[in-house]
């Protein structure tokens, strides 16, 4: 069976800092991965998503990076944090057939300070 | 494009009533449809999904939801609430033309009442 993990679960960080989170995915291939952020008491915001390594596709330009260095993982970033970037960030993933159903990992709750 | 409106961002119901979210959808070409559920910070969790079969999908925890054509809706119900139902409701669309995207209603937070 498929399953997706993210770490870390939770992270404090300061303003200005650098991040990195990452998602690996198991039990499938060539999958379709995405970075949502929900900020609270907000809904889902699409970040990135990825059709294949290296195929980054941006929704909202912002501070964030993401990339897929390998085919099951895919790693958001960025070089400076700000106060807006606190939230719960959800990576997903699809696969190959039509009904594009996503199933999602555990979140990382990110509080910059 | 299509589109994904949950009416209630807040819906609040006795333990043992019925539940009843509401879900419209825009989309010109034939969608599917989808409820996830969110515990509080922890990653969404399909409830079920409709895929143009059955018109009436049954999911899990006693959930169903009805795709209604003519009033593009897919309300999700459950006949009796629980306590363990409070949690946040996502109903989302893809279309098998809108490439790799699934858009996502706003979310509708469910209170269950003693």
């Amino acid at each position: 069976s498929q399953t997706i993990h993210q770490w870390p679960a939770t992270l404090v960080q300061p303003v200005g800092s650098p991040l990195s989170l990452e998602c690996t995915v198991e039990g499938t291939s060539n999958p379709n991965l995405y970075w949502y952020r929900q900020a609270a008491g907000r809904g889902l915001q699409l970040l990135f998503y990825s059709v294949g390594i290296g195929q980054i596709s941006s929704e909202v330009p912002q501070n964030l990076s993401a990339s897929r260095p390998q085919d099951r993982q895919f790693i958001l970033s960025s070089k400076k944090l700000l106060l807006s970037d606190s939230g719960f960030y959800l990576c997903a993933w699809s696969g190959r057939d039509r009904y594009n159903e996503q199933f999602f990992g555990p979140g990382t709750r990110l509080t910059v300070l | 494009a299509q589109s994904v409106t949950q009416l209630g961002s807040h819906v609040s119901v006795s333990e043992g009533a019925l539940v009843l979210l509401r879900c419209n959808y825009s989309s010109s070409v034939p969608p599917y449809l989808f409820w996830y559920v969110q515990y509080p910070n922890q990653g969404l969790q399909l409830l079920l999904k409709y895929t143009s079969a059955a018109t009436l999908v049954k999911g899990i925890n006693g959930f169903e939801a009805e795709f209604k054509k003519s009033e593009t809706s897919f309300h999700l119900t459950k006949p009796s609430a629980h306590m363990s139902d409070a949690a946040e409701y996502f109903c989302a669309v893809s279309t098998y033309t809108g490439g790799f995207k699934t858009i996502f209603g706003a979310g509708t937070r469910l209170f269950v009442k003693a």
